[in-house]
């Protein structure tokens, strides 16, 4: 079965462009997450999708983020504009059912770079 | 509030050492979940352990064992026999048993020299 993968693994951009990242659950997973890891700190929630839904979107920064997952399948994070400090890792995870009783699986993360 | 403390940042040993890495948790809920993660160099997060709040019996997988301590708050975990292949970012997780998402602690970067 294959994981959670996460398209690209590093991006560079100049303050002010757009970029969009990608995430494939594994399959078969309703639930989807995003997470963000800012240089040298925690993990932190951005976001959870159940199928298509979001049900969750209280840990996202501001309305520069834009999260989709149409079909319920595979699901985008649009940062437009980005700034200086949206650079960090972007991580994406899927579990088949909520809570804690199900494990969240992670992608490898995209790395995020504004200059 | 809830919260996920890992206070040592980094950790050195010589391999076939033993190391325990710490975890301690806030929250006010009776229902929770407690994780383990490990970040490897090539940077994805593999899922070590899952514990629910009622299960306090310790855990032991190979080389791995975890302790658990509702009295401390705590949920420490500890390589028995280090190998450099241990070398990595190790994150402790809070899921509360009301929500879906998780509570990372800073992590601790786990070196191990040959």
């Amino acid at each position: 079965e294959a994981g959670v993968t996460q398209f690209p693994s590093h991006s560079v951009i100049e303050k002010g462009q757009t970029v969009t990242l990608r995430c494939d659950p594994i399959s078969g997973h309703d639930n989807l997450y995003w997470y963000r890891r800012v240089m040298g700190k925690e993990i932190k929630f951005l976001l959870h999708f159940v199928k298509e839904s979001k049900q969750d979107e209280s840990g996202m920064p501001n309305n520069r983020f834009l999260a989709e997952r149409t079909g319920g399948t595979y699901s985008t994070l649009k940062v437009q504009p980005a700034e200086l400090e949206d650079s960090g890792v972007y991580f994406c995870a899927s579990s088949r059912g909520r809570s804690g009783l199900n494990t969240q699986y992670f992608g490898p993360g995209t790395r995020l770079t504004v200059l | 509030a809830q919260k996920v403390t890992q206070a040592q940042t980094e950790i050195s040993v010589v391999e076939k050492e033993d190391v325990t890495l710490d975890c301690v948790y806030e929250t006010r809920d009776t229902t929770y979940y407690l994780f383990w993660y490990k970040q490897p160099p090539s940077g994805e997060l593999v899922f070590l352990i899952r514990r629910n709040s009622f299960d306090e019996q310790n855990e032991i997988s190979g080389r791995y064992s975890w302790n658990f301590q509702k009295s401390t708050s705590s949920f420490n975990f500890t390589i028995t026999a280090s190998q450099v292949v241990d070398s990595a970012v190790y994150f402790c997780a809070l899921c509360q048993g009301n929500t879906d998402k998780l509570i990372f602690g800073t992590g601790t970067r786990l070196q191990v020299f040959p």
